[in-house]
């Protein structure tokens, strides 16, 4: 199975800073990659898909690039609801494989 | 608007199996997609279990391919999971969702959305 890592494991961050969040996966994926962000207690939020296409009705703040294996998600100026828990997946190959996630703490 | 709703028991005993229904409602299941499984244990990341197409093809996670079952009722526009032989480890959030999936330049991407609300399976006696 692809291995997902996802940097850093948390980050505490201001609201209007620049926040961005790194997934690497173990062998070559292309841009099969998607984005999520889990609030407590809710479902997760499809963000991001094929590594840089924003989901219709994700703010434009919320941005993806990479392919291979490398990858990140920026968000350009954090707000007060984007403190949350964000979670890359690939979906290149069976098994689909979730990174560890990357907890988003206000500072 | 697509939805989707998990149901089943919110308890279920070791060794016994975890069965448990997702109902679409605003898209039919018979006119495509993949629609999928995963779980979250209580303060942990997530776990693909599955996925099933209306036709019946399947993919499991080799992790649970011995215990999991996913099939399809197009008459009643559900999928359900079964899951044999529990631990205390398959306690979890257990979540169904749409797998979408597009052409880009080079590939097909696959994506999770929407999803259900979730819910909690406890496994203890």
């Amino acid at each position: 199975a692809i291995q997902m890592t996802q940097s850093p494991s948390s980050l505490s961050a201001s609201v209007g800073d620049r926040v961005t969040i790194t997934c690497r996966a173990s062998q070559g994926i292309r841009n099969d990659l998607g984005w999520y962000q889990q609030k407590p207690g809710k479902a997760p939020k499809l963000l991001i898909y094929a590594a840089s296409s924003l989901q219709s009705g994700v703010p434009s703040r919320f941005s993806g690039s990479g392919s291979g294996t490398d990858f990140t998600l920026t968000i350009s100026s954090l707000q007060p609801e984007d403190f949350a828990t964000y979670y890359c997946l690939q979906d290149y190959n069976y098994p689909i494989t979730f990174g560890q996630g990357t907890r988003l703490e206000i500072k | 608007q697509v939805q989707l709703q998990e149901s089943g028991p919110g308890l279920v005993k070791p060794s016994e199996t975890l069965s448990l229904t997702c109902a679409v409602s605003g898209y039919s299941i018979s006119s495509g997609y993949y629609w999928g499984w995963i779980r979250q244990p209580p303060g942990k990341g997530l776990e693909w279990i599955g996925s099933i197409y209306h036709s019946g093809s399947t993919y499991y996670n080799p992790s649970l391919k011995s215990r999991v079952t996913i099939s399809v009722d197009t008459s009643k526009n559900q999928f359900s999971l079964k899951l044999s032989s529990v631990t205390a480890a398959d306690t979890a959030v257990y979540y169904c969702a749409r797998q979408g999936y597009g052409d880009y330049v080079g590939g097909v991407a696959n994506w999770f959305d929407p999803w259900g609300q979730g819910t909690l399976v406890t496994v203890s006696s």
